[in-house]
């Protein structure tokens, strides 16, 4: 089975300052990638994914991953962190199954 | 497009009682996955239905089931709750390989 680690169960970043979320896999084929967050009292959304194309992948509200095969890594990073970025993280995997597997999760807190 | 929604959003049962949970999927997915988020656990996958058919299933006892409908709709049971099912309920449509969710079912089994 396929799993994935984040390091970090809560996070704290300055607003304006680099936001680096950490995402390790387990996987023995090559995994498609998701971050998600997660605000209060609501669903998951997709922030971006990696599924085989370029490396480096692009998200929503500024996120951006690389994937390091090398590093069975996909850490998540933002520049310059806004207050609205306060919220939980789930990073996951998934195979040709359809089957996700998800991290813990990272609960960032931004501080003003 | 309308997004996954899902029915109730909040319930209140009792130790004993059976729940059922409903999800609606994106028009056009045919895959729905069910979650149970607790704060202790995490995010942890319970079942997943493809074409009514149930294609993988998570670590959880025969209380939870689940079934699929013709055009896509998912519920989840659970039989004989117990306190600790408390937890948020997420469910997931998909169109492979991303899965997209709906706000969640929050259950407290008192």
């Amino acid at each position: 089975a396929q799993s994935v680690t984040q390091l970090g169960s809560h996070v704290s970043v300055s607003e304006g300052a680099l936001v680096l979320l950490r995402c390790n896999y387990s996987s023995s084929v090559p995994p498609y990638l998701f971050w998600y967050v997660q605000y209060p009292n609501q669903g998951l959304q997709l922030l971006l994914k990696y599924t085989s194309a370029a490396t480096l992948v692009k998200g929503i509200n500024g996120f951006e991953a690389e994937f390091k095969k090398s590093e069975t890594s996909f850490h998540l990073t933002k520049p310059s962190a806004h207050m609205s970025d306060a919220a939980e993280y789930f990073c996951a995997v998934s195979d040709n199954s359809n089957q996700f597997y998800f991290g813990t999760g990272t609960s960032l807190t931004v501080i003003p | 497009k309308a997004g996954v929604t899902q029915t109730p959003r909040y319930l209140i049962k009792t130790r004993g009682q059976q729940v059922t949970l409903s999800c609606s999927p994106i028009s056009g997915h045919r895959s729905v996955s069910w979650y149970q988020q607790t704060p202790g656990q995490g995010l942890q996958f319970l079942f997943e239905y493809f074409s009514e058919t149930q294609r993988n299933k998570g670590n959880f006892p025969g209380r939870f089931s689940g079934r699929q409908f013709s055009n896509s709709r998912s519920e989840m049971n659970v039989s004989t709750l117990e306190l600790g099912d408390s937890a948020l309920y997420l469910c997931a449509s998909s169109a492979e390989p991303e899965q997209f969710f709906g706000p969640g079912t929050r259950l407290t089994v008192l």
